[in-house]
């Protein structure tokens, strides 16, 4: 049972090429999240998809776009990377979209835009 | 709008020192609030939560109990750890329908040994 799981680990970007970040969990959820955490400022939210086929906007939705796959997969595509998305990001999954379920993160991404 | 405002780090203990990191909030209604967790290279984990006035959420020694005269959700361990180093997350949800976790910035602890 890996959890939730993100790839790359890594990644450097020059600014105006595009990346999509991967996520998948195995704990059967219903809903996903992608966050961003930068220095100083926590985390905050990117995307959600309360649950399979359905996505809205977080708190910081410019610039970025998502998919969500299919129940285990939910992708987050940056189309022109500027470098004030330098940031890490982390992929969350519960079994609702309800606060009182606990939110299970990823390891997170460490992207870098030049 | 929701804000969680925690004290600012970094924080340095020896072991077995009593642990307190402040977290107050500015919310409508009836928030939970949460603490989480962040060991070195992994990503956020629920430590404890309190879902309305008066509770006391614990787990692995850390305590919490939501004040809400204070508007706050103090963390607390007696003797903390080395392997309790890590950056804690105050977070807040106001359960009025959006779903939303809104996070504080983050206190690093360090536990020297």
């Amino acid at each position: 049972n890996a959890g939730v799981t993100q790839t790359p680990k890594f990644q450097v970007l020059k600014t105006g090429q595009s990346m999509t970040l991967q996520c998948a969990q195995d704990m059967n959820h219903n809903s996903m999240y992608w966050y961003r955490q930068d220095p100083g400022m926590g985390l905050r939210l990117i995307y959600y998809s309360a649950s399979e086929g359905t996505t809205d906007k977080g708190e910081v939705p410019n610039g970025y776009n998502v998919s969500r796959l299919n129940k285990r997969e939910f992708s987050l595509r940056l189309e022109s990377a500027a470098p004030s998305q330098t940031s890490v990001y982390f992929c969350a999954s519960s079994e609702a979209h309800r606060t009182t379920y606990e939110q299970y993160f990823g390891p997170g991404t460490r992207l870098t835009v030049t | 709008g929701d804000s969680v405002t925690q004290m600012e780090g970094p924080v340095t203990l020896s072991e077995e020192a009593f642990l307190t990191i402040n977290c107050t909030y500015t919310a409508t209604g009836y928030p939970s609030l949460f603490w989480y967790v962040q060991y070195p290279g992994e990503g956020l984990q629920l430590l404890l939560k309190a879902t309305k006035a008066d509770d006391k959420g614990s787990n692995k020694g850390f305590e919490a109990t939501y004040r809400k005269e204070t508007t706050s959700f103090h963390l607390e361990k007696g003797s903390v750890q080395v392997s309790d180093s890590a950056v804690y997350f105050c977070a807040l949800s106001n359960n009025f329908g959006n779903e939303k976790l809104t996070f504080g910035t983050g206190t690093r602890l360090t536990i020297i040994p």
